[in-house]
């Protein structure tokens, strides 16, 4: 079972350029996540989602959007990269009945 | 609103010995209690967990106790190996809202000597 898989695994782009990173999970789990990572601040809720077809705001989530269309996929786009947005993103998905957050790997973007 | 306070690191420790790390939250809710583990360069994996009030969770040598009374579910490990060098997350999470989700510490890094 591959779990949580995210795509790509580290990037780098110029300012003001589109990225979307890809997050797939197998374990049909309604609830999904995105969290950034940065030193010294630990991990923050960008955005979550809690079925399929719906959205919400987490903690940081200005110059980010996301989507779910369906209950595998939740990618994550910033339509405009700044160079704050260089962060270790990880997508997350949570099983209903024990609340355990099941993590992938991470994408490490850095924005120059 | 909910909120975890986690003991500040980095932690410093020599191979064999005790460790601990505080770890008090808030909630509105009754919520389950995790500990996460992030190896270097690896996402946060499960380390234990407690889902009801002086639960003890344990796993790979540590544990921690759902304190009801104190809010509190402080990670305890014995005695520490090299292999243990990490950070960990303490998050609780109030199983069955509409939200589900986890609030994280901001993390203490482990580093252990040989």
């Amino acid at each position: 079972i591959a779990g949580i898989t995210q795509a790509p695994t580290s990037q780098i782009l110029a300012a003001g350029r589109r990225m979307t990173l890809r997050c797939t999970q197998d374990m049909r789990h309604n609830a999904m996540y995105w969290y950034r990572q940065d030193l010294g601040l630990g991990l923050r809720l960008i955005h979550y989602s809690n079925t399929a077809g719906t959205t919400g705001k987490g903690e940081v989530p200005d110059g980010y959007s996301v989507s779910r269309a369906n209950t595998d996929d939740f990618p994550l786009t910033l339509a405009s990269a700044v160079p704050s947005q260089t962060s270790v993103y990880f997508c997350a998905s949570s099983d209903p009945d024990s609340g355990e957050l099941f993590f992938g790997e991470g994408s490490r973007l850095t924005v120059l | 609103g909910n909120s975890v306070t986690q003991m500040e690191g980095p932690v410093t420790l020599s191979e064999e010995a005790f460790l601990t790390i505080n770890c008090t939250y808030t909630a509105t809710g009754y919520p389950s209690l995790f500990w996460y583990v992030q190896y270097p360069g690896e996402g946060l994996q499960l380390l234990l967990k407690a889902t009801k009030a002086d639960d003890k969770g344990s796993n790979k040598g540590f544990e921690a106790t759902y304190r009801k009374e104190t809010t509190s579910f402080h990670l305890e490990k014995g005695s520490v190996q090299v292999s243990d060098s990490a950070v960990y997350f303490c998050a609780p999470n109030e199983r069955g809202s509409t939200l589900g989700r986890l609030y994280f510490g901001r993390g203490t890094q482990l580093t252990v000597w040989p």
